[in-house]
C-alpha cells in the first residue's frame, strides 16, 4: 500500500515551454502533497507544500509563478515549470501524506527534467 | 535544519561488513527521525523511523541509534550487501509538523 506514482518520470523540453508533472496516490488520499527538487549528488529541498482545495505554500526563494502547484483532488497534485530554462533542469520528486498518519511521507519515483 | 552539503560523503565496505551512516541534526526540538534510501534514479525509500522517547530501534538488518544529547542519529546495515549501494539521507521533523529535513545524505558502496 501508500504508493505515489509521477508521471512522466523523464522528460526533454525546449527552452520557453512549459512541462507539467503529476503526482499521484494511488492507495491512499493525500491530504497533503510535497514537491522537492534535487540536484545531482544533493539532497532534497523543499519547494512547496500543498493541501488539496487550497494553495501551496512556498518555500522561501521558490518562484510561485515558476513553479505552479495544483492540489485539485486527494489523489492528484501537478506541478507546472513554467517558461522552462536550462537552470531548471533537476530532478523533481513528489511526495504524499494522508490524514491518518501525517508524519510519514510517501515519496514517488521521481521526474528527470532536462530543459535544452 | 540541517544544511544541505554541496557534496556528498561517501562510505565504502566489503559486502558481509557492517555499516554504520551517521548523521548530525540541528533542531533540538526535532523529535521524530527518519531514515530514507535512495538508489540512482529513483525517489527515497523508507528505511527506518525513530520516535525522541526512544534511543534505538530494530528492524530487518537495519539499526538506528538516536542521541539526543549531541543530536546525533546513525544507521547500521548488518552483514552489508551490493544491494544496499545508495545514497542513505537522514531527516528530521517535528511532530506535527510533518516536513522532515533532510540532511546532505551519505553514499554508500559495498564492494562484493
Amino acid at each position: 500500500g501508500a504508493v505515489v506514482s509521477q508521471h512522466p518520470s523523464r522528460v526533454i523540453c525546449k527552452s520557453g515551454t512549459s512541462v507539467k508533472i503529476e503526482c499521484r496516490s494511488l492507495d491512499f488520499q493525500a491530504t497533503t502533497m510535497f514537491w522537492y527538487r534535487q540536484f545531482p549528488k544533493q539532497s532534497l529541498m523543499l519547494m512547496a507544500t500543498s493541501n488539496e482545495g487550497s494553495k501551496a505554500t512556498y518555500e522561501q526563494g521558490v518562484e510561485k509563478d515558476k513553479f505552479l502547484i495544483n492540489h485539485a483532488s486527494l489523489t492528484l497534485s501537478t506541478l507546472t515549470v513554467t517558461s522552462a530554462h536550462p537552470e531548471d533542469s533537476s530532478f523533481y520528486i513528489c511526495s504524499a501524506s494522508s490524514q491518518g498518519n501525517t508524519d510519514t511521507q510517501y515519496f514517488g519515483p521521481g521526474t528527470r527534467l532536462t530543459v535544452l | 535544519g540541517e544544511s544541505v552539503g554541496l557534496h556528498l560523503p561517501t562510505l565504502s565496505v566489503q559486502e558481509g561488513d557492517n555499516s554504520i551512516i551517521n548523521c548530525a541534526y540541528s533542531n533540538s526540538a526535532s523529535d521524530y527521525f527518519i531514515w530514507y534510501k535512495q538508489e540512482s534514479g529513483k525517489g527515497p525509500q523508507f528505511i527506518i523511523d525513530i520516535r525522541s522517547n526512544m534511543d534505538k530501534r530494530q528492524g530487518q538488518r537495519v539499526t538506528v541509534l538516536l542521541n539526543k544529547t549531541v543530536k546525533h542519529l546513525s544507521l547500521q546495515i548488518a552483514a552489508t550487501q551490493p544491494g544496499d549501494s545508495a545514497v542513505y539521507f537522514c531527516a528530521e521533523s517535528k511532530g506535527g509538523s510533518y516536513i522532515p529535513t533532510f540532511g546532505r545524505g551519505t553514499s554508500l558502496i559495498v564492494h562484493p
